[in-house]
């Protein structure tokens, strides 16, 4: 039984440059949720997809964050012109949506160091 | 609005006591569910236990247990007969009826003196 996946588990790179990572979600699910972590704190809230359809995208950071799941499996989180404040661990979850609030299971996630 | 509060940010306990996590949650929402979560040093959240808002009773999984009261908005998560291996960061989370957002407290820090 396949987890959730990220990739890549750690990327490093220099301020304004754009990066992206990617997760794989459990197959059967189609909810996937993005969150960011910073040291000490818990889990934020980015964004969610249910299949391909992007639902809440509110949270996210700023309109230099974007996020796609084109054929309703894999997502990929985009952020441009990255800033030393967008270091942090990025999460993803899924789970599958009953019309109620369901486990989400977190994929290893991919920490974001910006110099 | 939808807030979980962890209080404790560090907690040392020698091994085979047991420890007490606590967690305080505010929402106006009737239906929720809150959860546990471990992170453990490698990163990866892991689920420990789903409870919902009208399911107050106590759950017991191994030595792990769970203190839902609705009457003081807290959800207390206890290890007995501490080990080495709980030492982790531990999430409490809330949630809403339809799950689209997860709300995390800032976690609790534990590590287990061998």
């Amino acid at each position: 039984d396949t987890g959730v996946s990220q990739d890549p588990r750690h990327k490093i790179t220099k301020r304004g440059q754009n990066v992206t990572f990617r997760c794989d979600p459990i197959s059967e699910h189609n909810r996937l949720y993005w969150y960011r972590q910073t040291l000490g704190q818990g889990p934020e809230f980015l964004t969610y997809f249910q299949n391909e359809a992007q639902l809440e995208k509110s949270r996210l950071l700023s309109d230099r964050f974007s996020a796609e799941r084109p054929k309703g499996s894999f997502s990929t989180l985009e952020i441009q012109r990255t800033e030393q404040g967008d270091s942090a661990m990025y999460l993803c979850a899924s789970n599958w949506d009953r019309g109620r609030s369901e486990t989400q299971y977190f994929g290893p996630g991919t920490r974001l160091l910006v110099l | 609005a939808q807030k979980v509060t962890q209080a404790q940010t560090e907690i040392s306990v020698v091994e085979k006591e047991d420890v007490t996590l606590d967690c305080v949650y505010e929402t106006r929402d009737t239906t929720y569910y809150l959860f546990w979560y471990k992170q453990p040093p490698s990163g990866e959240l892991v689920f420990l236990i789903r409870r919902n808002s009208f399911d107050e009773q106590n759950e017991i999984s191994g030595r792990y247990s769970w203190n839902f009261q609705k009457s003081t908005s807290s959800f207390n998560f206890t290890i007995t007969a501490s080990q080495v291996v709980d030492s982790a960061v531990y999430f409490c989370a809330l949630s809403e009826a339809t799950g689209n957002q997860f709300y995390f407290g800032t976690g609790t820090s534990l590590t287990v003196i061998p």
